[in-house]
């Protein structure tokens, strides 16, 4: 299984709050995404990193933020929670090489609820 | 821009029974075709992927996909499902050339099938 930890696992938060969830990697990849999954849409992506300090929006990227300072390290940040953001949050990554030949390795995910 | 249908929400076989799992999607060409398998509590793991040639594509655990141009389908089959097979089974495509920003992957996952098996 590639290295991809995500925390916490599960988290439960009041709306209005600023949440992180961290996804570290040990596999050195350059690609690294952040999805979430919701009954009736699959997985769809948040936002997603092409290097250290490169990140771009995905097709749900509103009240989220990213970082990503070190290689290993992409954080996803609610900067003000809501209700609708009560999902589950999976990280993924790629290998340097880029495109559909580097097929995408996920990690367990995190179970985020907003109350 | 590319989409994918997973008819069947759920499914529920005996196991020892074949299994299939429908997918279509649509896009203007031959699309990169993938199906994931999701354990409870687990991330996504990759089953089997087409890219070109031989449409008949085998994969872990047993499984195999048969890519029909002319129906736009990507149907996962397996002979004799085990109870282990139990699981969420997403179908995903990807557009031959057309990446995120910086080349990452840029993929459009289903809704999923949720597999039951009967013992």
């Amino acid at each position: 299984d590639a290295g991809i930890t995500q925390s916490p696992r599960h988290k439960v938060t009041e709306t209005g709050t600023p949440v992180t969830l961290r996804c570290h990697q040990t596999e050195n990849h350059r690609y690294m995404y952040w999805y979430r999954q919701d009954p009736g849409h699959g997985l769809r992506l948040i936002h997603y990193s092409y290097g250290v300090k490169d990140t771009d929006k995905g097709e749900v990227s509103d009240g989220y933020s990213v970082s990503r300072s070190k290689t290993e390290d992409f954080l996803l940040t609610l900067e003000s929670a809501t209700s609708s953001q009560t999902s589950v949050y999976f990280c993924a990554i790629s290998e340097n090489r880029g495109g559909h030949d580097s097929p995408l390795h996920f990690g367990n995910g995190t179970r985020l609820t907003v109350t | 821009a590319q989409s994918v249908t997973q008819p069947d929400i759920h499914i529920t076989v005996s196991e020892g029974a074949s299994l299939e799992l429908r997918c279509n999607y649509s896009y203007g060409a031959t699309p990169y075709l993938f199906w994931y398998v999701q354990s409870p509590g687990q991330g996504l793991q990759l089953l089997l992927k087409y890219f070109s040639g031989d449409t008949l594509v085998q994969g872990i655990k047993g499984f195999e996909a048969e890519f029909k141009r002319s129906q736009s389908s990507f149907n996962l089959r397996k002979p004799s499902v085990h109870w282990s097979d139990a699981a969420e089974y997403f179908c995903a495509v990807g557009a031959p050339r057309e990446r995120l920003t910086g080349g990452g992957n840029k993929l459009t996952f289903g809704t999923g099938t949720q597999l039951k098996v009967e013992l």
